[in-house]
């Protein structure tokens, strides 16, 4: 089983609606959790970061964390044609490492 | 805040060669860097953490002798790729963790990669 799984994309969303991404990990002794945006051809950047059980917003992004069903997820309202990108899930593990799922690309159609 | 550079941004070289590529954290200082590879359209595959003045820690299955690592300061870490290949050929990302946050806070500010390309 793998660390961090994502769901399979990629996902397609009109202009304007909401992207769902999904993340589910294997480690309950997990505590961080990431959500990286990362364009063709660039290295990831930082978009959320959530610690505690719930929901945390910014901007049009909310971080879902669920610890005891060991999931988290990402919603992008209003989608924008910027937002067209591949998301990586990452969830520390010992040493700061960091474990990244497969990443789910989020196409949003003008 | 929390800028971290690497060069080159790109690089070409024959089979057999030697590169090096520098990361830098260029507002903080950073005890722990990591190094990644990224091969096209897969995630980002962990290959070491690189330590302030000691031994990188390697990933299973990372050759260390190919890949050496150095972190002679707190704000640069290099990696070298020796003997490249062309099965070497990748996108190659590092990392950095801020030193001075507390708390264990395990936020990576990620460089923008090296994409090496060996003929």
């Amino acid at each position: 089983q793998k660390e961090v799984e994502q769901n399979s994309g990629p996902l397609s969303v009109p202009e304007g609606a909401i992207a769902s991404l999904n993340c589910t990990y294997s480690d309950r002794g997990s505590q961080s959790f990431f959500w990286y945006r990362q364009y063709s051809g660039k290295s990831p950047e930082l978009i959320m970061f959530i610690y505690s059980n719930g929901d945390k917003e910014d901007g049009r992004f909310t971080a879902q964390l669920n610890k005891a069903s060991q999931y988290v997820s990402l919603l992008i309202r209003d989608s924008q044609p910027s937002d067209s990108a591949t998301y990586l899930c990452a969830v520390n593990m010992a040493d700061y490492k960091l474990s990244f799922g497969a990443g789910t690309t989020v196409t949003v159609r003008a | 805040g929390a800028v971290v550079s690497q060069h080159p941004s790109w690089v070409i070289c024959k089979s057999g060669t030697s590169v090096k590529i520098e990361c830098r954290s260029l507002d903080f200082q950073a005890t722990t860097m990591f190094w990644y590879r990224q091969f096209p359209k897969q995630s980002l595959m962990l290959m070491a953490t690189s330590n302030e003045g000691s031994k990188a820690t390697y990933e299973q299955g990372v050759e260390k002798d190919k890949f050496l690592i150095n972190h002679a300061s707190l704000t640069l870490s290099t990696l070298t790729v020796t003997s490249a290949h062309p099965e070497d050929s990748s996108f190659y990302i590092c990392s950095a963790r801020d030193s001075g946050l507390a708390g264990g806070f395990d936020e990576q500010f990620f460089g923008p990669g090296t994409r090496l390309t060996v003929l």
